[in-house]
């Protein structure tokens, strides 16, 4: 229901586009959210935007350097990074909003960010 | 920001035994806290949410209880399915914070 793309390896300082195609729901009526895990280590919330896209969100370690925004019309959440840190280098998950809260499901299978030189 | 803190980081246990994990806040969530399982290679998975409300379809040896700053995930008899990392997580003003995790391994 959730299908990430874009991920790859990319140089420090460099930009990337995640993409996020839903499926399966009314994608307008749902807050969304990117959420990433760093290899072998633990789940780190990054960015959320609520429905009809009034409001973003994001952690402080990318507030600055990504933008979170979706397309409605084609079902899509979207990531942009900018400036990118050998820190960031993770999967990255989109999730979606349930019952009206920032509980997180589904889930997408994720999309891996390498940033190395 | 809110801190999570799990506790344990890891935990050994036998099928059939009963698991309890916690979690912490730096500060007060009311039931503003969900749990997850994550099995490697895989997307987490909600199990709680509100602190006690199971998720549909999982199964009924998973409990959640807790408000305030402290929160207890249970399974009530540990089954060889459940091998997995468990987190926490909580909400506050649409922003989030993940536990740092806890690996369950069965004997």
């Amino acid at each position: 229901q959730l299908v990430e793309s874009g991920g790859g390896l990319v140089k420090p300082g460099g930009s990337l586009r995640l993409s996020c195609v839903a499926s399966g729901f009314t994608f307008i009526g749902h807050g969304m959210n990117w959420v990433r895990q760093a290899p072998g280590k633990g789940l780190e919330w990054v960015s959320s935007i609520k429905s009809g896209s009034t409001s973003m969100y994001y952690a402080d370690s990318v507030k600055g350097r990504f933008t979170i925004s979706r397309d409605d019309a084609k079902t899509s959440l979207y990531l942009q990074m900018s400036s990118l840190r050998a820190e960031d280098t993770a999967v990255y998950y989109c999730a979606r909003d349930k019952y009206g809260a920032h509980w997180f499901d589904p889930w997408g299978q994720g999309t891996l960010v390498t940033v190395s030189s | 920001d809110i801190q999570m803190t799990q506790s344990p980081s890891t935990l050994s246990a036998s099928v059939g035994d009963k698991v309890t994990i916690t979690c912490r806040a730096s500060q007060s969530l009311s039931t503003w806290l969900a749990w997850y399982q994550q099995k490697p290679g895989k997307a987490p998975k909600l199990l709680i949410y509100k602190a006690s409300s199971l998720e549909s379809g999982v199964p009924s040896r998973f409990s959640g209880s807790g408000s305030g700053a402290e929160f207890t995930l249970t399974i009530s008899s540990l089954q060889p399915d459940d091998s997995a990392t468990y987190y926490c997580q909580q909400y506050n003003s649409y922003t989030s914070t993940f536990g740092q995790g806890t690996k369950v391994e069965i004997k």
